[in-house]
């Protein structure tokens, strides 16, 4: 069984771009959360899709949003990059339904913003 | 604010011995438990759940919850070099899919 898909792995912005980062989940998964890593604020959540409804979201600006698609498969867009958004991008899918489903993480995405 | 306090390390073993591995949370709502592992370079890696309190074992992994203490451990029974990493608590709340994380302690076994 594939696990959890994120596209793509690295990429290097400029401050003020826009970046889209895509993830698949588990087949089979409904949910997807979307995750930021940095060094200094270790993981935070940022929103959670549910049948391509935003269910949960995080304390971070509207600069930041997603959605979900059909096939369960999300995206996550971040506008007016700056010099702060430069961090790992994680991905995790469960199967949904109950909270306490366990997540389970793509490899992520790592954005460097200049 | 919701808060998972870990002991960041690192915490030093040596080869075949037990590590252990403790969290603690703020938060009362708390109703599930999660241990991830992140080797450094790489993405999390669930290597156990719980949700009630007492003991769940899985091969040489045991995670032990104590709600009343709010209190979560890991062990690591015959540690390996490759169980070096840093092991990250992570807990929800009821109705919410949020994981909110510890900031991890990281594990050094010395061969």
């Amino acid at each position: 069984k594939a696990g959890v898909t994120q596209t793509p792995r690295y990429l290097i912005k400029t401050r003020g771009q826009q970046v889209t980062l895509s993830c698949s989940p588990i087949s089979g998964h409904r949910s997807v959360s979307w995750y930021q890593q940095t060094p200094g604020q270790g993981l935070q959540f940022l929103f959670e899709y549910f049948s391509e409804t935003q269910r949960n979201k995080g304390n971070f600006p509207g600069r930041f949003s997603g959605r979900q698609f059909s096939n369960s498969r999300s995206e996550m867009n971040v506008s007016t990059l700056e010099l702060g958004d430069s961090a790992l991008y994680l991905c995790a899918s469960s199967l949904g339904g109950r909270s306490n489903q366990p997540q389970h993480f793509g490899d992520g995405t790592r954005l460097s913003i200049l | 604010q919701k808060e998972v306090e870990q002991n960041s390390g690192p915490l030093s073993v040596p080869e075949g011995a037990i590590a252990s591995l403790n969290c603690t949370y703020s938060d009362r709502g708390s109703q599930s438990f999660f241990w991830y592992r992140q080797y450094s370079g790489k993405s999390p890696e669930l290597i156990m759940f719980i949700y009630s309190n007492g003991d769940k074992e899985d091969g040489r992994f045991t995670a032990q919850l104590n709600k009343a203490s709010q209190y979560v451990s890991l062990l690591i029974r015959d540690s390996q070099p490759s169980d070096s990493a840093t092991y990250l608590c992570a807990t929800t709340d009821t109705g919410r899919r949020a994981l909110t994380f510890g900031s991890g302690t990281r594990l050094q076994v010395q061969p």
